[in-house]
């Protein structure tokens, strides 16, 4: 089946410093990757859709200065937190779906955020 | 405006029957997804449906009655494991994806 993979599973950082998280789909192509977060006991939301070689599409109250999203080819996405500040850090989980676009999504394993 | 309504948290009993309801409202529809997320790990895929009817998948069954805006997901036999939350999720007629708040179901001894 269809794999995603998310790098890294977990990361710490200083507060003031950017984190870099990547998506890839490893054994289809993706046009279309989603990009969620997520605090302890609550729902997964969707911070922004990241379609290939164009600009993603941010939810509103997310800040795209904030939340660099590249989806510069078919099986790869990142997700850069710039400027982490400790209520940045959160579960950060993304996701891809294959053509058609009534195909299920495909999840990576999430990355743990802690900002110190 | 679009909507996802499902039950916050539900609790059953091991070895039991279960249905989580999930009614919605979208402009337009191209399908309704489950999937159910443990703790602290990432969603994954149960079931689709788009045409109205029952599907059947081992111990889990998604219904969808388009014409009532409903669905529900049914969990038999119930195992301890099953306990996560399931999310109900639409995508409407522009394929973009609308998701519920989710069901916590617990399930007791």
């Amino acid at each position: 089946g269809a794999v995603v993979s998310q790098h890294p599973s977990w990361v710490i950082c200083k507060s003031g410093t950017s984190v870099k998280i990547e998506c890839r789909s490893l054994d289809f192509q993706a046009t279309t990757m989603f990009w969620y977060r997520q605090f302890p006991k609550q729902s997964l939301m969707l911070m922004a859709t990241s379609n290939e070689g164009s600009k993603a599409t941010y939810e509103q109250g997310v800040e795209k200065d904030k939340f660099l999203i590249n989806h510069a080819s078919l099986t790869l996405s990142t997700l850069t937190v710039t400027s982490a500040h400790p209520e940045d850090s959160s579960f950060y989980i993304c996701s891809a779906r294959e053509v058609p676009e009534s195909s299920p999504l495909h999840f990576g394993n999430g990355t743990r955020l802690t900002v110190t | 405006g679009q909507n996802i309504d499902q039950p916050t948290e539900m609790t059953a009993t091991e070895g039991a029957i279960v249905q989580i309801n999930c009614t919605y409202q979208t402009s337009g529809f191209n399908g309704l997804f489950w999937y159910q997320q443990h703790a602290g790990e990432a969603p994954t895929f149960l079931s689709y449906n788009v045409l109205d009817g029952l599907e059947e998948k081992g111990r889990f069954s998604s219904f969808l009655s388009r014409s009532k805006g409903y669905s529900y997901l049914l969990l038999k036999e119930l195992q301890m494991k099953d306990s996560a939350s399931y999310l109900c999720v639409c995508s409407d007629s522009n394929y973009q994806l609308i998701w519920g708040a989710g069901t916590k179901l617990i399930i007791k001894p």
